[in-house]
């Protein structure tokens, strides 16, 4: 099975700041991961598909890069409705997620 | 505007059987793969099951392989996970969510069901 490692855990943040989350993967995916965000009693939501697709109707301030192994989700300019927990997926036979990263307002 | 309602989550002892179904709308059902994913309360998200537009194939979750059985009726737009032989670790939100293509290749979940609550408790 493919193991799917996000980094931090939590973060705390301020409206306007720029935030980095990233996953690892145990093997290398190619570009095969997404990236969620889920809100408290919500369903997730999809942003980034194929490690740096924007999915329509999600804003530009999220982006998404890597491959192999390591990737990244940046969002350039946090807003207050971004307050949420993101989950990157690797996206193969046997999809998997990452333990999830909630950000906070600082 | 793509709709996805899952239904027939209940309260159940350990070592029974219960079915969930997720009726689908808004777009061609029987051009995508659709899963389960599953969520424990305060948890993060588990993949559950895949099933492949024809539903020549499936895929699960060594967690629940043996034990759940995904299946799909494209007359009905509706998919289904069959239950069996539950575990107080399957007590979780259960959602259904449309895979953004066919089956083959990559799979993301470009849409969810709400949910529906599963809970293993004798």
């Amino acid at each position: 099975d493919i193991q799917m490692t996000q980094s931090p855990s939590s973060v705390s943040a301020s409206v306007g700041d720029r935030v980095t989350i990233t996953c690892r993967a145990s093997q290398g995916i190619s570009s095969w991961l997404a990236w969620y965000q889920q809100k408290p009693g919500k369903a997730p939501k999809l942003l980034i598909y194929a490690a740096s697709s924007l999915q329509s109707g999600v804003p530009s301030r999220f982006s998404g890069s890597g491959s192999g192994t390591d990737f990244t989700l940046t969002i350039s300019s946090l807003q207050p409705e971004d307050f949420a927990t993101y989950y990157c997926q690797q996206a193969n036979s046997f999809p998997g997620f990452g333990g999830g990263t909630k950000v906070e307002i600082k | 505007e793509v709709q996805l309602v899952e239904s027939g989550g209940v309260v159940v002892q350990p070592g029974g059987s219960l079915r969930l179904s997720c009726a689908a709308s808004g777009f061609t059902f029987d051009d995508y793969a659709m899963h389960w994913v599953r969520q424990a309360p305060g948890k993060g998200l588990e993949w559950v099951s895949l099933i492949s537009w024809d539903g020549g194939s499936t895929y699960y979750a060594d967690s629940v392989k043996g034990r759940f059985t995904i299946s799909r009726d494209n007359s009905k737009n509706s998919l289904y996970l069959q239950m069996n032989s539950l575990r107080a670790e399957d007590t979780a939100l259960y959602y259904c969510a449309k895979d953004i293509a066919g089956g083959s290749g990559e799979h993301y979940f470009d849409y969810w069901g709400q949910g529906t609550l599963v809970t293993v408790s004798s």
